[in-house]
Formats: C-alpha cells, sequence, structure tokens
C-alpha cells in the first residue's frame, strides 16, 4: 500500500545551523505530500504541502519539493531557531482523503 | 483553514469504562477523520466519520470498540468502549473540504489525552 519513509530521530541541532529531514513516499499514483510539525503538547499543524510533481511548499522558512524523479519530498530550513524544536511528520495524502503518516522526526534545537 | 476543538483534553479513566471524544469544527467540512497516536508514535487513522451513516473503519478498529457519530458537517465524536490500558493514547480529530480549502488537506484539534489505570 501506500506509504512514506521518514528519516529516523532525533536530530540535535545548534542554532542557525541546516537542517534537512528526509521523507520518500511510494504510491500507485501521485499522492499530495504534507508536512505536519506538533509542538509539545498540542496537536498537529500544517507546515506546508505540494499536490504535483516540481511543487515547492514553503512556509515560515521552511521548504520542500515534490520530487517525482526521486519520489522525495525533503524538508529543509537554512537556519534553524530554538522555537522549531517540536516533532515533524511527512505525510502523503491517498483516495478518499486519508493521510498515511512517517514515523515523525523529533527536532531539538540548542540556542 | 478550519479551525477544530475537541472535549476533553485530557481524562484518566479506569479500565472496562467508556469514553466519549467530541469534536466540533467552525466551519462545515466534507469530510472528518479520527487518529490515534501512541505514545513516541505516528499517527494512525481510526476511521473516516461519514456524516449521516455508519463510519468506514479501517483495518484493525472496529464499530463496537471505537463507536464513531456524525450527526452534521460541522460535529463528530469518538468513543472509546470498554477501555483497557492499551488504550492510552492522543486521540485526534481531522477535518478537510471547508468552503475555503480543498478536501486533500486536513486539518487537526489539539487532541484528547487518554490515559486508563
Amino acid at each position: 500500500g501506500d506509504s512514506v519513509t521518514q528519516m529516523e530521530g532525533p536530530v540535535t541541532l545548534s542554532e542557525e545551523a541546516f537542517l534537512t529531514i528526509n521523507c520518500t513516499y511510494t504510491a500507485t499514483g501521485y499522492p499530495s505530500l504534507f508536512w505536519y510539525v506538533q509542538y509539545p503538547g498540542e496537536g498537529l499543524q500544517l507546515l506546508l504541502k505540494a499536490t504535483k510533481a516540481d511543487d515547492k511548499g514553503s512556509n515560515k522558512g521552511f521548504e520542500a519539493t515534490y520530487r517525482k524523479e526521486t519520489t522525495s519530498f525533503h524538508l529543509e530550513k537554512g537556519s534553524v531557531q530554538v522555537s522549531d524544536s517540536a516533532v515533524y511528520f511527512c505525510a502523503g495524502g491517498s483516495t478518499l482523503g486519508r493521510l498515511y503518516f512517517g514515523r515523525g522526526t523529533q527536532l531539538t534545537v540548542w540556542p | 483553514s478550519a479551525v477544530i476543538s475537541q472535549k476533553p483534553s485530557r481524562d484518566i479513566c479506569q479500565r472496562g469504562t467508556s469514553l466519549t471524544i467530541q469534536c466540533q469544527v467552525d466551519s462545515q467540512v466534507t469530510m472528518m477523520f479520527w487518529y490515534r497516536q501512541q505514545p513516541g508514535q505516528s499517527l494512525t487513522l481510526i476511521a473516516t466519520a461519514n456524516q449521516g451513516s455508519e463510519a468506514t473503519y479501517e483495518s484493525g478498529f472496529v464499530i463496537d470498540k471505537f463507536p464513531i457519530s456524525r450527526p452534521n458537517l460541522t460535529f463528530s465524536t469518538l468513543t472509546v468502549s470498554n477501555m483497557s490500558p492499551e488504550d492510552s493514547s492522543i486521540y485526534l480529530c481531522s477535518a478537510a473540504g471547508s468552503r475555503q480549502g480543498s478536501t486533500d488537506t486536513q486539518y487537526f484539534g489539539p487532541g484528547t489525552r487518554l490515559t486508563v489505570l
């Protein structure tokens, strides 16, 4: 079935470091792809999305590009902040609106 | 985007009892879903809540254990029945297909943290 595979964590970075969290998908078609973020004690917030190949989603300095040739949707940020510390989930959208999630990557940013 | 609230935000329950979680959306939406997030794990879809008909359950989840209602386009409930400690999780409601949004983007409530003793 459809699935996403996400880089295992935890990831620990210093403030202003470059961030990459890898995500690859397996799907029979071309799903919409999403990154969600979960701050401590909170629900999931949509961070960004892309609906077709070569689309780039961006928000709050985060970016991810839908790469059909490598079936990837890697999350990047050029300079992380302490406030970016959270769990990041990659997700793909299947038929009938269902989402399938990766295992999540815990990011901790130190000042 | 849709704003989603859930009640209760957390609860501690005794084994063998049931808990009903409410999910309220601030606008009419086409689709509503219920997920479970076990401690330190990813999200697993329990079911799609269908307005005016029975919910559609994912493999491994059954109606007797997780009855779901969706009486209208803004509200749904999930009941966790005959609870055991293995049901201790965060339960999240999500919605998609609001007037301003597309059906492929889901927005999530803050979750209900359930502990079963």
